[in-house]
């Protein structure tokens, strides 16, 4: 069974700085799609970004981006220029590429708490 | 936008009522999905749905059930609420175009049984 794992609970970075957050995945499939979603005190999740498994180029989307090693099963966020409002959980999620049935489920890490000091 | 509403943010019930949680989405989407999200331990699913009538298990179906009449409309029932389903309560959909689609999600109900 494939399983998503958050390492860091908590984080912290003054506002305009870099933060990482890292997830590890376990897997034996090749082909699937892993994802970064934000969950503000406001509660609803939203996709920060989305890396196919076969795409050996790291996605990026404005301030935040990849670092995804495929053979290290590792898949990091990256915010540049943090900013007060990415203050959020953010989670970690697995899927597989093929089609139907429960294979449309998404698998998630724990969460890592990301707090922005002004 | 998509649009996925859930009925309420806070809900609190009594120890063996039945309970229900409605989730709306507006999208047309194939799939909606129940999670259940708990400090600790990220989002579990608990039942999804990828069509009318059609539903599979997640990974923490019991104590709970589900329906879907229309495809709009995804309902989560816990039979006989117990103190162990407090919880926040998360509705998603998704296309089933592709597996890359990603989900929408609501805004949760945070659900308290006494």
């Amino acid at each position: 069974a494939q399983t998503v794992t958050q390492s860091q609970p908590e984080m912290s970075v003054q506002e305009a700085e870099t933060v990482t957050l890292s997830c590890t995945y376990d897997t034996s499939e090749s082909d699937y799609y892993l994802f970064w979603y934000k969950q503000p005190p406001s509660r609803q999740m939203i996709l920060v970004i989305r890396q196919e498994a076969y795409k050996q180029q790291n996605a990026t989307e404005n301030r935040f981006s990849v670092n995804f090693q495929k053979a290290a099963k590792s898949f990091s966020l990256k915010i540049s220029d943090s900013q007060l409002g990415d203050a959020a959980m953010y989670f970690c999620a697995y899927k597989r590429r093929k089609y139907g049935g429960a294979t449309n489920k998404l698998i998630f890490g724990t969460g890592t708490l990301l707090a922005v000091q002004p | 936008d998509v649009k996925v509403t859930q009925s309420s943010r806070y809900l609190v019930k009594r120890t063996g009522e039945k309970v229900f949680l409605e989730c709306v989405q507006d999208m047309d989407h194939e799939n909606m999905f129940w999670y259940r999200q708990d400090p600790g331990l990220g989002l579990r699913l608990i039942y999804f749905s990828y069509d009318v009538k059609m539903k599979e298990k997640g990974d923490i179906p019991e104590g709970y059930s589900v329906s879907r009449e229309k495809k709009e409309r995804f309902s989560l029932i816990l039979e006989s609420a117990s103190t162990n389903q407090t919880s926040m309560y998360l509705c998603a959909s998704s296309f089933s175009g592709g597996a890359n689609q990603p989900q929408h999600f609501g805004d949760g109900t945070r659900l308290s049984i006494l």
